[in-house]
């Protein structure tokens, strides 16, 4: 069965305060890996896709890592406005159904 | 134009009201859908779209009526719905083949009275 977890779920950073969040997941065959910010009441803001393992995309203070069973998610030196909860989703290769984990929520202290 | 637009943003309804909800996209993308999302849950697929045609159905109870009269637009039809039906509404809209992620709405803020 198609899973994805993502952990914590929950993270307070002090600003400046760097770290991971993680998320894992189980498909039969991986087509590829999304990651998502989601502001309170908003739709979800796209924000990378990973299609293979060893595959690293950047933009400005997240990094996003894809290895054959997880993907990281690095926040470098956090600012308040980094605050969100951050979704990841995962597509297998068969349909174009995606599924999400429930998502990290992140609260970034000045 | 690299947008979603869902209208309205907010909605009350009462069980007996029949409302709709809308989306539109201008990217060219073929598939759209629907999620239901809860306070501090993953969004949950209700609908897809291919072509203008209904690909999904996520067992979705038939008070919810999806409707894609061309391939900008997507309507859900609501229809006798009850308080546990309030939830943030998304639309999305993607590649045929979902390559390249999901674009999403911002959302229709749903409440059920």
């Amino acid at each position: 069965e198609d899973q994805v977890t993502q952990s914590p779920e929950a993270l307070r950073l002090q600003e400046g305060e760097s770290s991971s969040l993680n998320c894992s997941y189980t498909v039969s065959g991986l087509r590829g890996l999304f990651w998502y910010r989601q502001d309170p009441g908003k739709g979800p803001e796209f924000l990378f896709t990973l299609y293979s393992a060893g595959e690293e995309k950047e933009k400005e203070r997240l990094k996003a890592t894809l290895t054959k069973k997880e993907s990281f998610l690095h926040i470098t030196a956090p600012k308040p406005e980094d605050s969100a909860t951050y979704l990841c989703a995962v597509q297998p290769n068969t349909g174009n159904q995606f599924y999400f984990g429930t998502g990290t929520s992140l609260t970034v202290i000045p | 134009d690299t947008e979603v637009t869902q209208t309205p943003k907010h909605l009350v309804m009462g069980m007996t009201n029949k409302k709709s909800l809308k989306c539109e996209q201008h990217m060219g993308h073929r598939a759209m859908y629907w999620y239901k999302q809860k306070a501090k849950k993953p969004p949950e697929l209700m609908f897809v779209y291919s072509y203008e045609k209904l690909s999904i159905n996520e067992s979705v109870p038939s008070r919810f009526s999806p409707e894609c009269p061309n391939s900008s637009l997507l309507n859900l039809h609501l229809h006798a719905l009850q308080p546990e039906d309030s939830a943030l509404y998304l639309c999305a809209s993607s590649h045929p083949t979902g390559n390249y992620g999901y674009t999403f709405g911002s959302g229709t803020r749903l409440t059920v009275v």
